[in-house]
């Protein structure tokens, strides 16, 4: 299984300001995914990013406040845009294992907007 | 996607056998069952999976009854480290379908 290493693992910003987290996987994967966890709360899908195409985003996220790139099948960003307190959650990227049915996952980027 | 349903918290102690069920009425011919663990400050990590019967790993056993619309994740033996969200999650084996989390179990281990 691949390994996935994302950064920053922690930051706090300014409301207004914009944040990206970035995700390496030291192999190659297809697809990755970019989930949001607020507090409390269980894993919500953001979007899903494919080498070489736009992402495609789940209903409720829009690629204005989400812009994802995936340059190459071993990297990827999300960038969260101009922020609001609101915005204040856990991001993790996750890939899909040779396995098709087992995920593996970043340890996140907890984010807190003030 | 097929829809899970579980428990939104347990409590046990150390020592204790755990299950967790999770109902999954609409899940489809070619989904798998997957069971995932979340610890504080951790990303979710894939704990087992199973099409039907009994799977058992070394972290846990995976019980499916033969109509497949629930299962059952046992824990044997739990200790105070085994506290941590659990997901159950149905997922198409073909292609690289998305998962989508539903609420989990957040189960509690007490000394």
């Amino acid at each position: 299984s691949a390994v996935i290493s994302q950064k920053p693992s922690r930051d706090i910003c300014q409301r207004g300001t914009s944040l990206t987290i970035q995700c390496q996987v030291d192999s190659q994967v297809t697809m990755m995914f970019w989930y949001r966890q607020q507090p409390g709360q269980s894993l919500t899908l953001i979007a899903t990013a494919n080498q070489g195409s736009e992402a495609t985003y789940e209903s409720g996220f829009v690629i204005d406040k989400f812009p994802i790139s995936r340059p190459n099948l071993t990297f990827s960003t999300l960038t969260v845009s101009n922020l609001s307190p609101e915005d204040s959650s856990i991001y993790l990227c996750s890939h899909r294992g040779e396995r098709d049915t087992e995920a593996f996952f970043g340890q996140g980027t907890r984010l807190t907007v003030v | 996607l097929a829809k899970t349903t579980q428990p939104i918290s347990m409590d046990s102690y150390e020592g204790q056998e755990v299950n967790i069920t999770c109902s999954h009425n609409n899940i489809a011919t070619n989904d798998y069952i997957t069971w995932y663990q979340q610890f504080p400050s951790q990303g979710p990590r894939f704990i087992i999976q199973g099409y039907k019967t009994k799977v058992t790993n070394e972290v846990a056993s995976l019980f499916i009854p033969a109509d497949r619309k629930s299962s059952t994740l046992s824990l044997p033996r739990v200790s105070l480290s085994d506290t941590a969200v659990y997901y159950c999650l149905v997922v198409s084996s073909g292609g690289y379908n998305k998962l989508i989390f539903g609420a989990g179990t957040r189960l509690a281990v007490h000394p």
